[in-house]
């Protein structure tokens, strides 16, 4: 059973435009969710995380919204730039653990 | 400070052989975790070690698959008489302390174990 999923395999986005990613979650004790960004033939690299007791971090260009409720985050980019094309993967934790249960990746792509 | 170093970056074994994955955590980190990546799928957790101790090997095949992390030397993932099904990346991540909220793990390259 998928305990996060990013629906989206893929995402194609113009350069300079907003590139938004989701992710859904099914476990109510997730408390903490990561975003990781990873180019090919790389490790996954920390972009920004956010906790349950907030509904937005904000971080440069990334934003990641987090919306309880419906299990639901999702992290936007803008303006979306070339270098950012990557795959990028929801994470989820519950505090006090350390298993990230990890969604399967979205390819985002950005047009020049 | 160097990244989580993991060695080889690409591993080709025929089945039956044995598989050593290798994992140099961060200086001062003395956490590490094991994730495997398949075609098409997201990383998934396999283990958790501290420096001589498992602390949770729950996500590793049974058989097999061992992990250990000594007092000296790096963390290594063992795979006996791989099939093909073992082929995929295996990640390893380190943290300074356990890798909950507000603590992140750092990750590797990878492993890409190729199994023919």
């Amino acid at each position: 059973d998928q305990q996060v999923k990013q629906n989206s395999p893929s995402l194609s986005v113009q350069e300079g435009r907003i590139s938004i990613l989701n992710c859904d979650y099914t476990n109510s004790m997730f408390d903490y969710f990561l975003w990781y960004k990873k180019y090919p033939a790389e490790g996954p690299t920390f972009l920004i995380s956010i906790s349950s007791i907030k509904d937005k971090n904000e971080d440069g260009r990334f934003t990641v919204f987090l919306n309880k409720s419906a299990k639901h985050l999702s992290l936007h980019i803008v303006p979306s730039q070339p270098g950012d094309s990557a795959v990028y993967f929801c994470a989820a934790l519950t505090s006090g653990t350390y298993k990230y249960i990890f969604g399967t990746g979205t390819r985002l792509k950005v047009l020049a | 400070n160097a990244g989580v170093m993991q060695n080889p970056r690409h591993l080709v074994r025929r089945r039956g052989q044995e598989a050593r994955l290798r994992c140099s955590p961060m200086k001062g980190h003395s956490h590490v975790y094991w994730y495997r990546q398949l075609p098409e799928e997201g990383l998934k957790f396999m283990v958790y070690l501290q420096k001589e101790n498992i602390i949770d090997e729950s996500g590793m095949p049974k058989e097999r698959f061992s992990a250990e992390f000594p007092k000296e030397g790096p963390s290594i993932l063992r795979i006996q008489q791989v099939v093909r099904g073992d082929s995929a990346a295996y990640f390893c991540a380190s943290s300074e302390t356990l890798g909950t909220a507000n603590t992140e793990a750092f990750f590797g390259q990878g492993t890409r174990l190729t199994v023919v």
